[in-house]
């Protein structure tokens, strides 16, 4: 098991730009979690998904702001239109489907905007 | 929604001291309490957690303990080492939609 993999490990965006972060979960796993990291701050929920279904996004920006979880292939958290205030670590979790239990992490995703 | 918090945010001990970092959850219904260590660089790592129908839990120099009644939850580091120095994060988790939130995060330093 591969465990969760982010990709790309650091992404570079132009502001305006698009910027597409991908999460592939552990294995047999179908509940995602996006968390922002700002420096030197802590753990932001963004938004919660199982497969095919956003559950929670009430901690994401409503505007240029969006996130799936198709039934093949990786979540995705998508940023339109970027500004500088974007930049940070994203990292996603996984989880399983059963009773509550650890959530296991990815490498994350630095995004900076330039 | 749930809503945790963590005390202090920053904490510097001694190398061989005890150090306690402290949260507080608002939902009662949440029953799956996590701590995970970030590393600088890292993505977090858990550590220890512990289910609502225990008090407390203990891992060699780690020890969390509940109290649901309060819903307090602490994490128990004793004889700290330098390789202890990092983020720490806890949370909360609630049953039936494994809802999963954390507190800001404590930074600790232990000095040599």
């Amino acid at each position: 098991n591969a465990g969760v993999m982010q990709n790309p490990r650091h992404l570079v965006r132009r502001r305006g730009q698009e910027a597409r972060l991908r999460c592939s979960p552990m294995k047999g796993h179908s509940h995602v979690y996006w968390y922002r990291q700002l420096p030197e701050e802590g753990l932001k929920f963004m938004v919660y998904l199982q497969k095919e279904n956003i559950i929670d996004e009430s901690g994401m920006p409503k505007e240029r702001f969006s996130a799936e979880f198709p039934k093949e292939g990786p979540s995705i958290l998508r940023i339109q239109q970027v500004v500088r205030g974007d930049s940070a670590a994203y990292f996603c979790a996984s989880s399983p489907l059963d009773l509550n239990t650890e959530a296991f992490f990815g490498q994350g995703t630095r995004l900076t905007v330039v | 929604g749930e809503n945790v918090e963590q005390h202090p945010s920053t904490l510097s001990v001694q190398e061989g001291d005890s150090a306690v970092i402290k949260c507080t959850y608002s939902d009662s219904a949440s029953n799956y309490f996590p701590w995970y260590k970030q590393e600088l660089g890292k993505r977090p790592q858990l550590i220890i957690d512990i289910r609502s129908n225990v008090g407390e839990k203990k891992d060699q120099r780690i020890a969390v303990t509940l109290n649901k009644t309060a819903k307090h939850f602490s994490l128990h580091i004793t004889e700290t080492q330098p390789e202890d120095s990092a983020v720490y994060f806890c949370a909360a988790s609630r049953p039936h939609n494994n809802d999963m939130r954390f507190g800001a995060g404590t930074r600790l330093t232990v000095k040599p």
